[in-house]
Parts: C-alpha cells; structure tokens; sequence
C-alpha cells in the first residue's frame, strides 16, 4: 500500500519568513496529492491540492510543488502570519485506491 | 458548498455504552464516506470506508463488530462505537466523496469522544 512520510514534525517560523514542508510517497500509481490545515480540536480543512499531470500549482501565499520522479511534494507558504500557525498533513490517493493516505503532520509556529 | 457536519460535536460516556456518530453532506451527494480516527497529537488514521447501500469496507485491526458502519443514504452515514472503553476515546472524522469527483474528500468537523 501507499506510505506517505513528512517533514519536519515540528516547524517554527518568524512571521513574514516562508515556510516549506516536504511528502514522499511511495506508490507511484498515486496521482492525487492534497494539502490540509488543521486547528486545534477541528476537522482538516483543504488548503490546496495538486494533480499528477501537474508541477506546480498556486494560490496566493500558497503554493504545491509535485516531482512524480522523486516522488515527493511540498507545500510553500510564503509571508507566514501567526494565523497560519497550526498542524499541516499531506495525504497522497489514486483514482484506484480512493483513499487517501495521510503524511504524519507538520506542526507549524508562526512567531510574531 | 461541499459542506459536511457530524454530530455531536463531543460526547462523554459510560464504559460499556454504546455512541453512535452521525456524518452528514449538507449540500451534496456523497456515493463514499470515510471514517478515520485521530489521537492526539498524530495522523488521521482511516478505520472504513462506507458506500451507499453497500457493506462498509474496514482496514485492517479495525474491528467491525465494535464500530458498525451504516450508510443508508447519500447523504448520511453513521459510526456506532458498541461496547466503548477508555481506549476507544479520540477524536473520529468523517469525510465524503461527492457523485463524479476523483478521489476529493470534504471533512466534517470532528467528534470528540471521551469513554470514561
């Protein structure tokens, strides 16, 4: 089955810095890579997602990189504000498998 | 749109009760539903996957005689944790799939169950 890992566990950031946490996957059937926030005691919420037949894709301070070579994907946050601060997991799926398989989170601190 | 509740929000119970968990999609219609499981502090971990009209489909370790999965509708699925005990406590999260999407998922908010 698909494996996906993530890092850092833990990121603290200034605010206004940029922000970059990385996934690998490990099927290479997978072609779904979707990005999520969560909040403290709250469901994960979409922040962005990104298809195989795509490299990049963004979203105002946003944005998702995929390397189907490397089989890996990261999400950039640029101009970080403390409202960002929350749990970030990347989750990677194909259209056989339907389900999504979830990176272990990242913590992310936007310090002001 | 692509809204999904769950209800209740949080719940405190009895060892050895029954919580059922309701999941619902407000303004779509959802073939698949999904139900995952959450401790503190780590990744949501999927426990079944529940099609309309269908027997749901459990991972493995997941026991389906203790969390029983009925999706009557498009719209509604619920998780029933029977027997609860403390080690059942955590946070469960349902997700759905809308008719002709690939592979998207909309989360629900979230229930909070504490077995005492």
């Amino acid at each position: 089955g698909e494996n996906v890992e993530q890092h850092p566990s833990t990121l603290s950031v200034q605010e206004g810095d940029s922000a970059v946490i990385k996934c690998t996957y490990s099927d290479s059937a997978s072609n779904y890579f979707p990005w999520y926030k969560q909040e403290l005691g709250k469901g994960p919420q979409l922040i962005i997602d990104i298809r195989s037949n795509v490299g990049e894709k963004k979203d105002q301070r946003i944005a998702v990189t995929l390397n189907k070579t490397a089989k890996h994907f990261s999400l950039h946050i640029t101009e970080t504000q403390p409202e960002d601060s929350a749990v970030y997991f990347c989750a990677a799926s194909s259209y056989a498998g339907n389900m999504l398989t979830f990176g272990g989170g990242t913590r992310l601190m936007v310090k002001p | 749109g692509a809204v999904v509740s769950q209800h209740p929000s949080w719940v405190i119970c009895k060892s050895g009760t029954s919580v059922k968990i309701e999941c619902r999609s407000l303004d779509f219609q959802a073939t698949t539903m999904f139900w995952y499981r959450q401790f503190p502090k780590q990744s949501l971990m999927l426990m079944a996957t529940s099609n309309e009209g269908s027997k749901a489909t459990y991972e493995q370790g997941v026991e389906k005689d203790k969390f029983l999965i009925n999706h009557a509708s498009l719209t509604l699925s619920t998780l029933t944790v029977t027997s609860a005990h403390p080690e059942d406590s955590s946070f469960y999260i349902c997700s759905a799939r809308r008719i002709g999407d690939n592979n998207e998922q909309f989360f629900g908010p979230g229930t909070r169950l504490t077995v005492l």
